[in-house]
């Protein structure tokens, strides 16, 4: 069962400009959400999370954005840069349940 | 580099076979996780390892079973293969102070398997 879905398998923006990567969830359980990017031959990297109990955190050129009513999550990274071109995960998972949930991913590229 | 290590790096077997997949978590990294990320799909969380005892299981099939020793590294084991295990196999560590899964996770490169 999908219970975190990244509907766009693929993204391409123009360095500089802003890539908005989102990512929809189905389970309300869920508490606490992370976004990893991957970088072909390499296993993913932590990026960046946010804990249900805020809708926003933001971290240099990354923001998260939370909203609980619609189980709806974004990624934003302004500027972006050609080395941000990644495959980027969504994943989330609850406190009393060790089971984190990833999507499918979506893969970004910025041209120059 | 993320201080996880995998081997091996490839495996290429054939069906019906037994293989074990290997994970260094980072140094005093207590916990261990097994992920499959299969053609086209997500990272579909297999099990978690803290300290020795399994803490966590997710999609793992009755086919597969992991551990994790002593000194802390972990080993998957994977049987009676068929086409579709065909998959890369991520294992990733955490400090684990919680021993939760809302930890950061640091991810190996993983071992591309194929079975023919």
């Amino acid at each position: 069962d999908q219970q975190v879905k990244q509907n766009s398998p693929s993204l391409s923006v123009q360095e500089g400009r802003i890539s908005i990567l989102n990512c929809d969830y189905t389970n309300s359980m869920f508490d606490y959400f992370l976004w990893y990017k991957k970088y072909p031959a390499e296993g993913p990297t932590f990026l960046i999370s946010i804990s249900s109990i805020k809708d926003k955190n933001e971290d240099g050129r990354f923001t998260v954005f939370l909203n609980k009513s619609a189980k709806h999550l974004s990624l934003h990274i302004v500027p972006s840069q050609p080395g941000d071109s990644a495959v980027y995960f969504c994943a989330a998972s609850t406190n009393n349940n060790n089971d984190m949930r990833f999507g499918a991913g979506t893969r970004l590229t910025v041209k120059p | 580099d993320s201080g996880v290590t995998q081997t091996p790096k490839h495996l290429i077997t054939a069906t019906g076979q037994r293989v074990t997949l290997r994970c260094s978590p980072r140094s005093g990294d207590l916990s261990v996780y097994w992920y499959q990320q299969s053609l086209d799909q997500g990272l579909q969380f297999l099990i978690q390892y803290y300290n020795g005892e399994e803490r966590a299981k997710g999609n793992i099939l009755e086919r597969f079973s992991a551990q994790q020793f002593p000194d802390l590294h972990s080993e998957l084991n994977l049987s009676s293969l068929e086409l579709g295990d065909s998959a890369l196999y991520f294992c990733a560590s955490s400090a684990s102070l919680t021993g939760t899964v809302q930890e950061t996770q640091y991810f190996g490169p993983g071992t591309r398997l194929l079975v023919l």
